[in-house]
C-alpha cells in the first residue's frame, strides 16, 4: 500500500499522559498536513509542513501540542499532559504543491481516547 | 481565512432518489473547491474537485458538482442514489495562495433500500 499510513490506529491513555502519533505520507509528497476530527465534525487543521519546515499552526494547537517532520519524510505529533478534550481522531494527509491540481490524500487517522 | 459551511446536517433518502447537498464557502479570492465522503469505518476519499475552467465538475460513482462563484457555491449532485451511498460527505476549499484545506460540518446521507 503506497498512501498514507498511520501509527497507532487506535491509543487509550489516562489523563495526564503523553502519546505520540506517526505518520508515513506519500513518499514523492512533500506537503504533510495534521487535522484533528470529532464526532460529528469537520477536519479541523492543525499543521502543515513544506518538506521539514513547519509553515503553519492553528490556533488550536496549543502548547501541549508538537508536530515534527525531521527529515522531510515521515512526522510525528505528540501531545504532552493529554486532557479529555484531545479525545478525537487525528489525521495526517499529504500532497504535492496545491495551486497545480493536485489533491490531498488522507490517511485512515489515529483514534485517541483519553480516560 | 477561508470557511465551508454546509447546511445539511443529515439528509434521508430513498434508493433512487436524487441528491443536491449544500456548500458555501467564504472567501474573496481564487478558491479550489473538493468534495471528500468517508463511508463508516473508512477514510476521507475525493469524490471530485474543481481548480479552474468547466465549473460542473464530474466525479466518481456519478457524483457532480457545480461551482457557481456568484453564489460562492459548491453544491454536490447525484441523480440517482444508491444504498451504498451511506457516507458522510464533506466539501472542503483552499485558498489559492494558502496550503491548508478548511473543511465544512459535514452532511451524513443515509439512503434506504
Amino acid at each position: 500500500d503506497t498512501g498514507v499510513s498511520q501509527d497507532p490506529r487506535h491509543k487509550i491513555t489516562k489523563r495526564g499522559q503523553n502519546v505520540t502519533f506517526r505518520c508515513d505520507p506519500i513518499s514523492e509528497h512533500n506537503r504533510l498536513y495534521w487535522y484533528r476530527q470529532t464526532l460529528g465534525q469537520g477536519p479541523e487543521f492543525l499543521t502543515y509542513f513544506q518538506n521539514e519546515a513547519q509553515l503553519e499552526k492553528s490556533r488550536l494547537l496549543s502548547d501541549r501540542f508538537s508536530a515534527e517532520r525531521p527529515k522531510g519524510s515521515f512526522s510525528t505529533l505528540e501531545i504532552q499532559r493529554t486532557e479529555q478534550g484531545d479525545s478525537a481522531m487525528y489525521l495526517c494527509a499529504s500532497s504535492l504543491a496545491l495551486n497545480s491540481g493536485n489533491t490531498i490524500y488522507f490517511g485512515e487517522g489515529s483514534w485517541l481516547t483519553v480516560v | 481565512a477561508q470557511s465551508v459551511s454546509q447546511h445539511n446536517h443529515h439528509v434521508i433518502l430513498s434508493e433512487a432518489a436524487s441528491l443536491e447537498l449544500g456548500c458555501n464557502y467564504s472567501y474573496g479570492g481564487t478558491v479550489n473547491l473538493f468534495w471528500y465522503v468517508q463511508y463508516p469505518g473508512q477514510h476521507l476519499q475525493l469524490l471530485l474537485k474543481y481548480f479552474s475552467g468547466d465549473p460542473l465538475v464530474k466525479g466518481i460513482k456519478g457524483f457532480e458538482a457545480e461551482f457557481i462563484k456568484s453564489k460562492f457555491s459548491f453544491n454536490l449532485r447525484k441523480p440517482s442514489v444508491q444504498w451504498s451511498d451511506t457516507a458522510e460527505y464533506f466539501c472542503a476549499v483552499t485558498a489559492y495562495n494558502n496550503n491548508d484545506m478548511r473543511f465544512g460540518a459535514g452532511t451524513r446521507l443515509t439512503v434506504k433500500p
